[in-house]
C-alpha cells in the first residue's frame, strides 16, 4: 500500500520560534496533501488542503499566516507553524492522495508529529 | 453539509464478544464511507471503505461493515473482539465532488477485557 512519512515524529521548541513539519509520500505521487490536527483525545480536525504547485486552501478559522503550508513538489508537503505558542501544541497528521490517478481520492495518513511548545 | 455522528465515545467488550461501533452520516449525495483505526501517538491506518458495489464491506483484521442507505448507517462490527483490536476509531464521510476532504467522526474509544 501507499506509504506517508512524517518527520519529526516529536518536536520540542520554545514559544516564539517556529518549527517545520515535513509530510512525504514515498511510493507515489501525490497532487494533494491534507494537513489535520488532533488534540488528546478528540477527532482529527481539517486544517487545510494543499494541491502541488499551488495555494493551500485553508479552513475556516485557521490562520494561514501562521500555519505555512508548502506543497512543491509530488510528493513533499511542508507545514511550518510559525511563532509557535503553547496552545499550538497538538498532535500533526498529513495525508496524502492520488487525485485524478485514484477515483475514490483515498488519503493515505502520515504517523503524526507531536509538537509541544514550552 | 456533511456530518458524521459515532454513537457512543467509549465502547468496552469482553474478549471474544461482538464488537459493534456506530455511525450515521449526512450527506446530499451517496458519500464514500471510511473507517479508520488509531492507535496512541500513531497515524490512522484504513480498515475498510465503501465507495460503490456490495454494501456489506470486509476489511482487515476480521472487520466489516455494511452501508445501509435508509438508515444513513454504516456501522463496524467484528464478531469475536481480541486484546489487540483495543485502540479509537473513526468514521468518516467523503463528498464525491470534494476533492477528497474527509469530515471525521469523534471517534469511539474501544476497550477489550480479558
Amino acid at each position: 500500500g501507499a506509504v506517508v512519512s512524517q518527520h519529526p515524529s516529536w518536536v520540542i521548541c520554545k514559544s516564539g520560534t517556529s518549527v517545520k513539519i515535513e509530510c512525504r509520500s514515498l511510493d507515489f505521487q501525490a497532487t494533494t496533501m491534507f494537513w489535520y490536527r488532533q488534540f488528546p483525545k478528540q477527532s482529527l480536525m481539517l486544517m487545510a488542503t494543499s494541491n502541488e504547485g499551488s495555494k493551500a486552501t485553508y479552513e475556516q478559522g485557521v490562520e494561514k499566516d501562521k500555519f505555512l503550508i508548502n506543497h512543491a513538489s509530488l510528493t513533499l508537503s511542508t507545514l511550518t507553524v510559525t511563532s509557535a505558542h503553547p496552545e499550538d501544541s497538538s498532535f500533526y497528521i498529513c495525508s496524502a492522495s492520488g487525485g485524478l490517478a485514484d477515483p475514490y481520492n483515498e488519503q493515505f495518513f502520515g504517523p503524526g508529529t507531536r509538537l509541544t511548545v514550552l | 453539509a456533511q456530518s458524521v455522528t459515532q454513537l457512543g465515545s467509549h465502547v468496552s467488550v469482553s474478549e471474544g464478544a461482538l464488537v459493534l461501533l456506530r455511525c450515521n452520516y449526512s450527506s446530499s449525495v451517496p458519500p464514500y464511507l471510511f473507517w479508520y483505526v488509531q492507535y496512541p501517538n500513531q497515524g490512522l491506518q484504513l480498515l475498510l471503505k465503501y465507495t460503490t458495489g456490495a454494501t456489506l464491506v470486509k476489511g482487515i483484521n476480521g472487520f466489516e461493515a455494511e452501508f445501509k442507505k435508509s438508515e444513513t448507517s454504516f456501522h463496524l462490527t467484528k464478531p469475536s473482539a481480541h486484546m489487540s483490536d483495543a485502540a479509537e476509531y473513526f468514521c468518516a464521510v467523503s463528498d464525491r465532488g470534494e476533492g477528497g476532504k474527509l469530515i471525521f467522526g469523534q471517534g469511539t474509544e474501544l476497550s477489550v477485557k480479558p
